[in-house]
């Protein structure tokens, strides 16, 4: 089966905290991308990260970094030091190498001042 | 690059009444597209998957009869809902796909709220 949880519905912290969004997948692909978007209040789909299944690096990208960790499935993202600009729903995707995407349920993050 | 549009942004229609959803690659070609719905406080669900010159792919439950979706040319697909209900009600995105660093990755649109009264 292939499926990608995210079992953080809403996440509350307070500005200048960090914060972590899990994200967990399934797939028997050996082959197989990862993403993930934020979804403001305005509902367009901002890309954050895409990451294939053979490069485990961690990467960092301002106050975002992401965690990838074949051993256990999972994709997860932190944001350092929160804002309130980052108050969003957060979607984790899986493309199993079918070019369709599969979304997590979401996480929505607020970010309190 | 890589920008895909969607018109209208928002449209209210009446029960009963048909309305078109428009889904265009702005800067490139895309032989494949795809449409998703999301219900409030809901994930994305794919609907469909649409391709060029071809007949739509739609998913498991989504009725093909009732959302007509064309794709005749390499930068537009189009959605129709037909004899829209309340339940229609949705936030639809769609997504044009685009050849990228090995895969084919998809590029979404802004989406449109469609509201049935």
């Amino acid at each position: 089966a292939q499926k990608v949880t995210q079992v953080q519905t809403e996440i509350s912290v307070v500005e200048k905290e960090d914060v972590t969004l899990d994200c967990v997948y399934e797939t028997r692909d050996t082959t197989y991308y990862l993403f993930w978007y934020k979804q403001p209040p305005s509902g367009e789909l901002v890309f954050l990260i895409r990451r294939n299944s053979f490069d485990e690096q961690n990467e960092i990208s301002g106050r975002y970094s992401w965690n990838f960790q074949k051993s256990t499935s999972s994709f997860n993202f932190t944001i350092t030091a929160s804002q309130v600009v980052d108050s969003a729903v957060y979607f984790c995707a899986l493309d199993p190498g079918t070019y369709k995407y599969i979304f997590g349920t979401g996480t929505r993050l607020k970010v309190l001042a | 690059g890589a920008v895909v549009s969607q018109h209208p942004s928002w449209v209210i229609c009446k029960s009963g009444t048909s309305v078109k959803i428009e889904c265009r690659s702005l800067d490139f070609q895309a032989t494949t597209m795809f449409w998703y719905r999301q219900f409030p406080k809901q994930s994305l669900m794919l609907m469909a998957t649409s391709n060029e010159g071809s007949k739509a792919t739609y998913e498991q439950g989504v009725e093909k009869d009732k959302f007509l979706i064309n794709h005749a040319s390499l930068t537009l697909s189009t959605l129709t809902v037909t004899s829209a209900h309340p339940e229609d009600s949705s936030f639809y995105i769609c997504s044009a796909s685009a050849h990228s660093g090995g895969t084919y990755e998809q590029y979404f649109g802004p989406g449109t709220r469609l509201t049935v009264t």
